[in-house]
């Protein structure tokens, strides 16, 4: 049982370039989730999705796509990569039973954009 | 706009002794409060979750409590361990809608022997 995977772990950009993070969970969720985090601040959220071919904005979608296809991935695209983007990103997916949400997040993907 | 503070923003304590982490929001109208806990190159684990109906919940050495109407939360962990050292974060959630998560910045904890 792998929880929620994302790849890479590590990756490097140059400004300008595109590329997409991938988020796979074996849970069958229904809802999944991308969050930024940057040092001294919170997990912000970017993008969300509440079911397969079901995506909305979260608190910072600027700068980023992301599309649903089936239930198992969430994939986060950088479409022309920025140093403001420099940050660690995590993917989370969560359930709803009995009243409350339960989350389980990814690893997380450090990005660097130069 | 919900915002979350939490302080400190770091702490250093010897083993065993018991401690509190901080957790302020600015709107009493959540749907829940979570703590999680994070180690370094590690994702997130949920450690506890309050509902908005609920004042407390207790995992093991581990009491997290609320109070909407002050807009507050804690986490109380006794008699700590090394291997407590991590960063604690905690969260509010939305009422309606998708349970969009507000996260404060951390309180990163230090356990020394």
């Amino acid at each position: 049982n792998a929880g929620v995977t994302q790849t890479p772990k590590f990756q490097v950009l140059k400004t300008g370039q595109s590329m997409t993070l991938q988020c796979a969970q074996d849970m069958n969720h229904e809802y999944m989730s991308w969050y930024r985090q940057d040092p001294g601040m919170g997990l912000r959220l970017i993008h969300y999705s509440v079911g397969a071919g079901i995506t909305d904005q979260g608190e910072v979608p600027n700068g980023y796509n992301v599309s649903r296809s089936t239930t198992e991935d969430f994939p986060l695209r950088l479409l022309s990569a920025a140093p403001s983007q420099t940050s660690v990103y995590f993917c989370a997916s969560s359930y709803y039973s009995s009243g409350s949400y339960g989350y389980t997040f990814g690893s997380g993907t450090r990005l660097t954009v130069v | 706009k919900q915002e979350v503070t939490q302080i400190p923003a770091a702490l250093s304590v010897p083993e065993g002794e018991n401690l509190v982490l901080n957790c302020s929001f600015t709107d009493s109208a959540i749907y829940n409060l979570q703590w999680f806990r994070q180690d370094p190159g590690k994702g997130l684990t949920s450690l506890l979750l309050i509902q908005s109906s609920q004042r407390e919940q207790t995992s093991g050495r581990l009491n997290a409590s609320l109070d909407k109407s002050s807009g507050r939360s804690t986490l109380y962990i006794a008699a700590s361990q090394p291997g407590d050292s991590a960063t604690y974060l905690c969260a509010a959630s939305e009422s309606g809608g998708y349970n969009k998560l507000i996260f404060g910045a951390g309180t990163r904890l230090a356990v020394h022997p």
